[in-house]
């Protein structure tokens, strides 16, 4: 069965304060890692999918990374609007996703 | 990728009744998913809706209390039957893109259901 873990839970920055959310999975054959950001009272933003251990992908302050274990999305300078949950998941054999339960990420001014 | 639109945003409900969720996709897609997202914890996949087909529901969801209809490749319902509290939820559609090799997956809004 196919098991993602988010962590921190929820993490509190102040603004131009670096950090990185990471995303550890177990899965039978990795197809790919997708993350995604999720505003309050909105459905899931799609950002990235990773398909292989090495690869990395930037979208303006973020930078998802990955390795067999493990996925990091780092914020670089992050600004109040990064504010959201950040999503992992992973498909495995089955194709359909499983999905993580998120990390909480508000940024101060 | 697919713009998705889901009717209504949210409703409360009394327990017993039934709510019926639209799911409308701006192009054809073959593949629709229904997953529901209760506080603090991660999306659950309901079931798949295939346009032509029966849904295929996943482990601790039934048809009878999840009824699903994909009458054809934009389109889409989900019915809560028979609700409880236990049903109060974010119920999202969300649809495959096919385009980048791998099947991303893009969400709609979402609809909140309060069951009271």
């Amino acid at each position: 069965e196919d098991q993602v873990t988010q962590s921190p839970e929820a993490l509190r920055l102040q603004e131009g304060e670096s950090s990185s959310l990471n995303c550890s999975y177990t899965v039978s054959g990795l197809r790919g890692l997708f993350w995604y950001r999720q505003d309050p009272g909105k459905g899931p933003e799609f950002l990235f999918t990773l398909y292989s251990a090495g690869e990395e992908k930037e979208k303006e302050r973020l930078k998802a990374t990955l390795t067999k274990k493990e996925s990091f999305l780092h914020i670089t300078a992050p600004k109040p609007e990064d504010s959201a949950t950040y999503l992992c998941a992973v498909a495995g054999g089955s194709y359909i996703p499983t999905f993580g339960r998120g990390t909480s990420l508000i940024v101060h001014p | 990728s697919a713009v998705i639109s889901q009717k209504p945003s949210r409703d409360i409900c009394q327990r017993g009744t039934s709510l019926t969720i639209q799911c409308q996709v701006d192009s054809q897609v073959t593949m629709m998913f229904w997953y529901r997202q209760q506080p603090g914890q991660s999306l659950t996949l309901i079931a798949t809706a295939n346009q032509g087909s029966e849904a295929t529901y996943e482990s601790g969801f039934v048809i009878d209390k999840f009824p699903i209809s994909r009458p054809n490749l934009t389109f889409s319902t989900l019915t809560v039957s028979n609700m409880s509290p236990e049903d109060s939820s974010i119920y999202l559609c969300s649809v495959e893109d096919t385009s980048g090799g791998l099947n991303e997956q893009y969400f709609g809004p979402g609809t909140r259901l309060t069951v009271t």
